[in-house]
Protein backbone atom coordinates (compact mmCIF):
# COMPACT_ATOMS: atom_id res chain seq x y z
CA UNK A 1 0.00 0.00 0.00
CA UNK A 2 1.97 3.39 -1.00
CA UNK A 3 2.59 5.32 2.36
CA UNK A 4 3.92 8.68 2.85
CA UNK A 5 7.70 8.84 4.17
CA UNK A 6 9.66 11.36 5.68
CA UNK A 7 13.06 12.18 6.52
CA UNK A 8 14.83 12.28 8.68
CA UNK A 9 12.84 10.50 11.69
CA UNK A 10 14.51 13.19 14.46
CA UNK A 11 16.87 16.06 13.76
CA UNK A 12 18.20 17.89 16.25
CA UNK A 13 19.66 21.66 15.54
CA UNK A 14 20.82 24.70 17.18
CA UNK A 15 18.42 27.40 17.82
CA UNK A 16 19.17 29.90 14.53
CA UNK A 17 20.09 27.12 12.54
CA UNK A 18 18.24 26.44 9.74
CA UNK A 19 16.94 22.94 8.80
CA UNK A 20 15.19 21.00 5.80
CA UNK A 21 12.34 18.41 6.48
CA UNK A 22 11.58 16.02 3.67
CA UNK A 23 8.73 14.61 2.26
CA UNK A 24 7.79 12.12 0.16
CA UNK A 25 4.07 12.08 -0.91
CA UNK A 26 1.91 9.21 -2.20
CA UNK A 27 2.90 9.52 -6.05
CA UNK A 28 -0.39 10.07 -7.43
CA UNK A 29 -1.19 12.99 -4.71
CA UNK A 30 -2.32 16.44 -5.93
CA UNK A 31 -2.56 18.36 -2.49
CA UNK A 32 0.01 18.16 0.09
CA UNK A 33 0.23 19.52 3.75
CA UNK A 34 2.22 20.15 6.92
CA UNK A 35 0.86 20.19 9.94
CA UNK A 36 2.79 20.19 13.60
CA UNK A 37 2.13 18.69 17.36
CA UNK A 38 3.65 20.04 20.13
CA UNK A 39 4.40 17.58 22.81
CA UNK A 40 1.21 17.13 24.49
CA UNK A 41 -0.87 19.99 22.43
CA UNK A 42 -3.18 18.87 19.44
CA UNK A 43 -2.07 18.41 15.62
CA UNK A 44 -1.91 22.04 14.07
CA UNK A 45 -2.17 23.40 10.48
CA UNK A 46 0.37 25.01 8.95
CA UNK A 47 0.43 25.16 5.27
CA UNK A 48 -1.36 23.29 2.40
CA UNK A 49 0.24 23.58 -1.20
CA UNK A 50 -1.02 22.10 -4.55
CA UNK A 51 0.48 22.91 -8.01
CA UNK A 52 3.13 24.78 -6.79
CA UNK A 53 1.86 27.39 -4.87
CA UNK A 54 0.62 27.20 -1.41
CA UNK A 55 -2.91 26.93 -0.86
CA UNK A 56 -3.70 27.92 2.61
CA UNK A 57 -1.34 28.53 5.93
CA UNK A 58 -1.96 29.03 9.07
CA UNK A 59 -0.88 32.06 11.66
CA UNK A 60 2.09 29.94 12.46
CA UNK A 61 3.47 29.60 9.28
CA UNK A 62 5.49 32.97 9.36
CA UNK A 63 8.16 34.15 7.64
CA UNK A 64 10.87 31.68 8.82
CA UNK A 65 9.01 28.75 6.90
CA UNK A 66 8.67 27.67 3.29
CA UNK A 67 7.83 25.01 1.51
CA UNK A 68 9.00 23.93 -1.90
CA UNK A 69 8.08 20.79 -3.87
CA UNK A 70 11.56 20.65 -5.78
CA UNK A 71 11.05 17.82 -8.08
CA UNK A 72 8.04 15.42 -8.96
CA UNK A 73 8.26 13.58 -5.97
CA UNK A 74 9.42 15.65 -2.77
CA UNK A 75 8.18 18.11 -0.41
CA UNK A 76 10.15 20.06 1.86
CA UNK A 77 9.95 22.42 4.91
CA UNK A 78 12.29 24.89 5.64
CA UNK A 79 12.72 26.36 8.80
CA UNK A 80 14.84 29.07 8.39
CA UNK A 81 16.25 30.12 11.54
CA UNK A 82 15.10 27.89 14.52
CA UNK A 83 14.01 28.77 18.02
CA UNK A 84 13.21 26.65 20.93
CA UNK A 85 9.38 26.63 20.39
CA UNK A 86 9.56 24.50 17.01
CA UNK A 87 10.89 21.89 18.69
CA UNK A 88 7.42 19.32 17.54
CA UNK A 89 6.83 16.92 15.57
CA UNK A 90 6.23 17.59 12.41
CA UNK A 91 3.93 15.12 9.67
CA UNK A 92 3.36 15.64 6.40
CA UNK A 93 -0.08 14.34 4.42
CA UNK A 94 -1.17 14.40 1.44
CA UNK A 95 -4.40 13.85 -0.58
CA UNK A 96 -5.52 12.44 -4.02
CA UNK A 97 -7.41 15.44 -5.43
CA UNK A 98 -9.54 18.35 -4.78
CA UNK A 99 -12.81 15.49 -4.43
CA UNK A 100 -11.12 14.18 -1.55
CA UNK A 101 -11.60 15.02 2.58
CA UNK A 102 -9.56 12.02 3.70
CA UNK A 103 -5.87 12.94 4.26
CA UNK A 104 -3.04 10.31 3.95
CA UNK A 105 0.38 11.18 7.09
CA UNK A 106 3.74 9.95 7.32
CA UNK A 107 4.98 8.91 10.27
CA UNK A 108 6.96 12.52 11.37
CA UNK A 109 10.08 14.20 11.88
CA UNK A 110 10.79 14.97 15.52
CA UNK A 111 12.24 18.08 15.52
CA UNK A 112 14.62 19.19 18.79
CA UNK A 113 15.85 22.76 19.34
CA UNK A 114 18.34 23.40 21.67
CA UNK B 1 -9.34 28.34 19.87
CA UNK B 2 -10.86 24.90 20.63
CA UNK B 3 -13.16 24.28 17.22
CA UNK B 4 -13.12 20.50 17.90
CA UNK B 5 -13.12 19.01 21.44
CA UNK B 6 -12.33 15.78 23.06
CA UNK B 7 -13.27 15.87 26.69
CA UNK B 8 -12.52 12.61 27.40
CA UNK B 9 -8.49 12.52 27.52
CA UNK B 10 -8.46 8.41 28.53
CA UNK B 11 -10.98 5.84 28.45
CA UNK B 12 -10.15 1.74 29.51
CA UNK B 13 -12.56 -0.72 27.96
CA UNK B 14 -12.42 -4.70 28.71
CA UNK B 15 -11.12 -6.33 25.45
CA UNK B 16 -14.56 -7.79 23.45
CA UNK B 17 -16.48 -4.58 24.71
CA UNK B 18 -17.35 -1.36 22.68
CA UNK B 19 -15.44 1.12 22.67
CA UNK B 20 -17.26 4.80 22.16
CA UNK B 21 -15.17 7.72 21.74
CA UNK B 22 -16.72 11.13 21.70
CA UNK B 23 -16.18 14.25 19.87
CA UNK B 24 -17.80 17.73 19.80
CA UNK B 25 -17.04 20.53 17.35
CA UNK B 26 -18.05 24.53 17.55
CA UNK B 27 -18.19 25.50 13.89
CA UNK B 28 -20.55 25.00 12.09
CA UNK B 29 -19.37 25.49 8.56
CA UNK B 30 -17.21 22.18 9.58
CA UNK B 31 -18.70 19.28 6.99
CA UNK B 32 -16.81 16.18 7.00
CA UNK B 33 -15.78 14.39 10.01
CA UNK B 34 -12.97 11.73 9.95
CA UNK B 35 -11.66 9.66 12.76
CA UNK B 36 -7.30 8.80 12.87
CA UNK B 37 -5.52 6.78 15.07
CA UNK B 38 -2.33 7.05 16.18
CA UNK B 39 0.55 5.08 17.66
CA UNK B 40 3.58 6.37 19.82
CA UNK B 41 6.32 7.31 17.17
CA UNK B 42 3.83 6.98 13.93
CA UNK B 43 1.92 9.39 12.03
CA UNK B 44 -2.04 9.65 12.53
CA UNK B 45 -3.44 6.99 10.28
CA UNK B 46 -6.90 7.40 8.54
CA UNK B 47 -9.31 5.41 10.22
CA UNK B 48 -12.89 6.22 8.81
CA UNK B 49 -14.74 9.58 7.95
CA UNK B 50 -18.17 11.00 7.18
CA UNK B 51 -20.10 13.84 5.42
CA UNK B 52 -22.14 16.05 7.06
CA UNK B 53 -25.28 14.74 4.90
CA UNK B 54 -25.29 11.65 6.74
CA UNK B 55 -25.67 10.59 10.40
CA UNK B 56 -23.70 7.33 10.38
CA UNK B 57 -20.94 5.38 8.79
CA UNK B 58 -20.18 2.13 8.82
CA UNK B 59 -16.70 0.05 8.33
CA UNK B 60 -16.17 -3.29 9.81
CA UNK B 61 -15.81 -2.84 13.18
CA UNK B 62 -15.72 0.85 13.36
CA UNK B 63 -19.04 2.96 13.08
CA UNK B 64 -19.00 6.94 12.95
CA UNK B 65 -22.60 8.77 14.37
CA UNK B 66 -22.81 12.23 13.49
CA UNK B 67 -25.60 14.33 15.52
CA UNK B 68 -25.49 17.85 13.35
CA UNK B 69 -28.04 19.09 15.61
CA UNK B 70 -25.88 18.83 18.84
CA UNK B 71 -22.46 19.12 17.15
CA UNK B 72 -21.36 15.83 18.03
CA UNK B 73 -20.35 12.64 16.75
CA UNK B 74 -18.71 9.76 18.26
CA UNK B 75 -16.86 6.26 17.14
CA UNK B 76 -17.74 2.98 17.84
CA UNK B 77 -15.62 -0.05 18.11
CA UNK B 78 -17.06 -3.01 18.80
CA UNK B 79 -16.06 -5.57 19.56
CA UNK B 80 -12.87 -4.09 21.26
CA UNK B 81 -9.39 -5.84 20.31
CA UNK B 82 -6.01 -5.27 22.06
CA UNK B 83 -4.52 -3.65 18.61
CA UNK B 84 -7.02 -1.04 18.72
CA UNK B 85 -4.96 0.27 21.92
CA UNK B 86 -4.19 3.89 20.46
CA UNK B 87 -4.77 8.13 20.46
CA UNK B 88 -7.83 7.86 18.19
CA UNK B 89 -8.35 11.77 17.14
CA UNK B 90 -11.20 13.52 15.98
CA UNK B 91 -10.64 15.98 12.78
CA UNK B 92 -13.21 18.26 10.61
CA UNK B 93 -12.96 19.80 7.41
CA UNK B 94 -14.83 22.95 6.44
CA UNK B 95 -14.46 22.33 2.47
CA UNK B 96 -17.57 22.67 1.18
CA UNK B 97 -18.16 20.42 -2.20
CA UNK B 98 -13.89 20.22 -2.00
CA UNK B 99 -11.90 17.99 -0.29
CA UNK B 100 -8.77 19.60 0.21
CA UNK B 101 -9.23 21.92 3.25
CA UNK B 102 -7.31 21.81 6.38
CA UNK B 103 -7.77 19.52 8.75
CA UNK B 104 -8.32 20.72 12.65
CA UNK B 105 -7.90 18.32 15.01
CA UNK B 106 -8.92 17.38 18.54
CA UNK B 107 -6.72 16.94 21.60
CA UNK B 108 -7.05 13.07 21.60
CA UNK B 109 -8.98 10.11 23.31
CA UNK B 110 -6.11 7.49 24.50
CA UNK B 111 -7.64 4.45 24.14
CA UNK B 112 -6.88 1.10 26.57
CA UNK B 113 -8.56 -2.25 25.76
CA UNK B 114 -7.59 -4.30 28.69
CA UNK B 115 -7.29 -8.42 27.95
Amino acid sequence: EPEVTQTPSHQVTQMGQEVILRCVPISNHLYFYWYRQILGQKVEFLVSFYNNEISEKSEIFDDQFSVERPDGSNFTLKIRSTKLEDSAMYFCASSRDRTSYEQYFGPGTRLTVT
Amino acid sequence: DQQVKQNSPSLSVQEGRISILNCDYTNSMFDYFLWYKKYPAEGPTFLISISSIKDKNEDGRFTVFLNKSAKHLSLHIVPSQPGDSAVYFCAASAGGYFGNEKLTFGTGTRLTIIP
